[in-house]
């Protein structure tokens, strides 16, 4: 069965950091890139960035450039969004999907929420 | 990058058909996704490649992209297609989401 495993719920204060991780199961990890998207309560999907796992290679958002940063650990099977310096309007779901034929996300975790409140 | 809108909501009769815009500049010359997304869940791609259904998308669900309006068309309607639904694509190696639009099967 093929799944992307996230980690669990986060809290933090305005300006931490926080690390989510999306471990793939049931697929060659190294045969599809990863992309992270983001969902604020009550709001769409927004697509934050993208990494290669041919060549490490990233693409982030210009929202969340500078802030984010996008790893693989494929020993692992695992990929990493950070994010540094968080805002309030950083409280959202995040989560991670496969990218498959002509980048469609075709698997997506089970979102990671992430709440930032002093 | 493109800015894909769509209408905010739209509703249906059990077993009719009901269509959602997703409108953009010369959309037509890029590749269009579709997710569906019922509340409290992850979404699903329902579409890719403007029309092609993933394994397992039952046949009710079908879409074009031409011009500046990718459509993505749900016939038949059922109770369990009540969802966020959203469009997607990708320019200058950006991906972007449409605004969304709730469908409401009445």
């Amino acid at each position: 069965q093929i799944q992307l495993l996230q980690s669990g719920a986060e809290m933090k204060k305005p300006g931490a950091s926080v690390k989510v991780s999306c471990k793939a199961s049931g697929y060659t990890f190294s045969s599809h890139d990863i992309s992270w998207v983001r969902q604020a309560p009550g709001q769409g999907l927004e697509w934050m960035g993208w990494i290669s796992l041919h060549n490490g290679i990233t693409n982030s958002a210009q929202k969340v450039q500078g802030r984010v940063t996008m790893t693989t650990d494929t020993s692992a099977n695992t990929a990493y969004l950070e994010l540094k310096s968080l805002t309030f309007d950083d409280t959202a779901v995040y989560y991670c999907a496969r990218m498959a034929a002509v980048n469609a996300f075709d698997i997506w975790g089970q979102g990671t929420l992430v709440s930032v409140s002093s | 990058s493109y800015d894909l809108t769509q209408p905010p909501s739209v509703s249906v009769s059990p077993g009719q058909t009901v269509s959602i815009t997703c409108s953009a500049d010369k959309l037509g010359e890029t590749y269009v996704s579709w997710y569906q997304q019922r509340p409290g869940q992850s979404p699903v791609l329902v579409i890719y490649q403007d029309s092609k259904r993933p394994s397992g998308i039952p046949e009710r669900f079908s879409a074009s992209n031409s011009g500046s309006t990718a459509t993505l068309t749900i016939g038949g309607t059922q109770p369990m297609d009540e969802a966020d639904y959203y469009c997607q694509a990708w320019g200058s190696s950006t991906g972007v989401f449409g605004t969304g639009t709730k469908v409401t099967v009445l």
